[in-house]
C-alpha cells in the first residue's frame, strides 16, 4: 500500500525558512518522479514543484522559483521541500505526491495527507 | 503558462442523476508523438487529500467506480458522473501536466440537490 507521510510544517515568521519532508513507503521510491502541491485555506490546488526519478529534471511554479528547493534522498525514501523567504501567501497545506512513472511529465497518481505551513508574525 | 478553466463553478444534482463538469485548457495538452492528453481529474472531499479519478483524459484509475468517466482531447475535456451518489459530494479538479508550470483548474463543487 502506497503511503506518503509529510512532516515539518508549522508556524514560521515572514522571511523565515522551513523544510518539509515526505516519507514514502509501499512502492519503489527511486523509480518514480515526485511532486509537491499546496492548498491555501479554503482555496484550490496549486502545483509547486516536481523532480524526476534521477533528480536531474526539476521544475518549479513561478510563485516559488528562487525561494523553494525540491530534493530527494532515495536511500531514505524521502522527498524534501526547502522553503526560504517565506511570505504570508505561502500559507497552505503542503502535499507530497507520487508520480505515475519516472518522468516529471507523467502526472500524479497518489497524494499524501499534507502538512500545514503557516507564515505569520 | 497553460490556464485551466472549469465550468460550472458548482452544481447540485439529484441522487442518481448525471453530473457533467467541463475543463478547458488555454492550449492543447495533446502530445502528438504518443497521442496522449496530459490531463488528469482529481476528486477532493473535505479534509482529505485529492484522489486520482481519471488520467490521460479518459483512463479510469483502478478502483474508481465506473460511473466516473472522462472524455475530450486537445483543449476541451469533460468529467461525467453518470449516476450521482451521496459519496460523490466533493470538489473536482482538472490538472494539466503537459507543460511546466503544471496547472490546476479552479475546481467544481458538486453537491446533492
Amino acid at each position: 500500500e502506497v503511503q506518503l507521510l509529510e512532516s515539518g510544517g508549522g508556524l514560521v515568521q515572514p522571511g523565515g525558512s522551513l523544510r518539509v519532508s515526505c516519507a514514502a513507503s509501499g512502492f519503489t521510491f527511486n523509480n518514480y518522479a515526485m511532486s509537491w502541491g499546496r492548498q491555501a485555506p479554503g482555496k484550490g490546488l496549486e502545483w509547486v514543484s516536481v523532480i524526476n526519478k534521477s533528480g536531474g529534471e526539476i521544475y518549479y511554479a513561478d510563485s516559488v522559483k528562487g525561494r523553494f528547493t525540491i530534493s530527494r534522498e532515495d536511500s531514505k525514501n524521502t522527498l524534501y521541500l526547502q522553503m526560504h523567504s517565506l511570505r504570508a501567501d505561502d500559507t497552505a497545506v503542503y502535499f507530497c505526491a507520487k508520480g505515475r512513472s519516472t518522468s516529471s511529465y507523467s502526472g500524479i497518481d497518489f497524494w499524501g495527507r499534507g502538512t500545514l505551513v503557516t507564515v505569520s508574525s | 503558462d497553460i490556464v485551466m478553466t472549469q465550468s460550472p463553478d458548482s452544481l447540485a444534482v439529484s441522487l442518481g442523476e448525471r453530473a457533467t463538469i467541463n475543463c478547458k485548457s488555454s492550449q492543447s495538452v495533446l502530445y502528438s508523438s504518443n497521442s496522449k492528453n496530459y490531463l488528469t481529474w482529481f476528486q477532493q472531499k473535505p479534509g482529505q487529500p485529492p484522489k486520482l479519478l481519471i488520467y490521460w483524459a479518459s483512463t479510469r484509475e483502478s478502483g474508481v467506480p465506473d460511473r466516473f468517466s472522462g472524455s475530450g482531447s486537445g483543449t476541451d475535456f469533460t468529467l461525467t458522473i453518470s449516476s450521482l451518489q451521496a459519496e460523490d459530494v466533493a470538489v473536482y479538479y482538472c490538472h494539466q501536466h503537459y507543460s511546466v508550470p503544471f496547472t490546476f483548474g479552479p475546481g467544481t463543487k458538486v453537491d446533492i440537490k
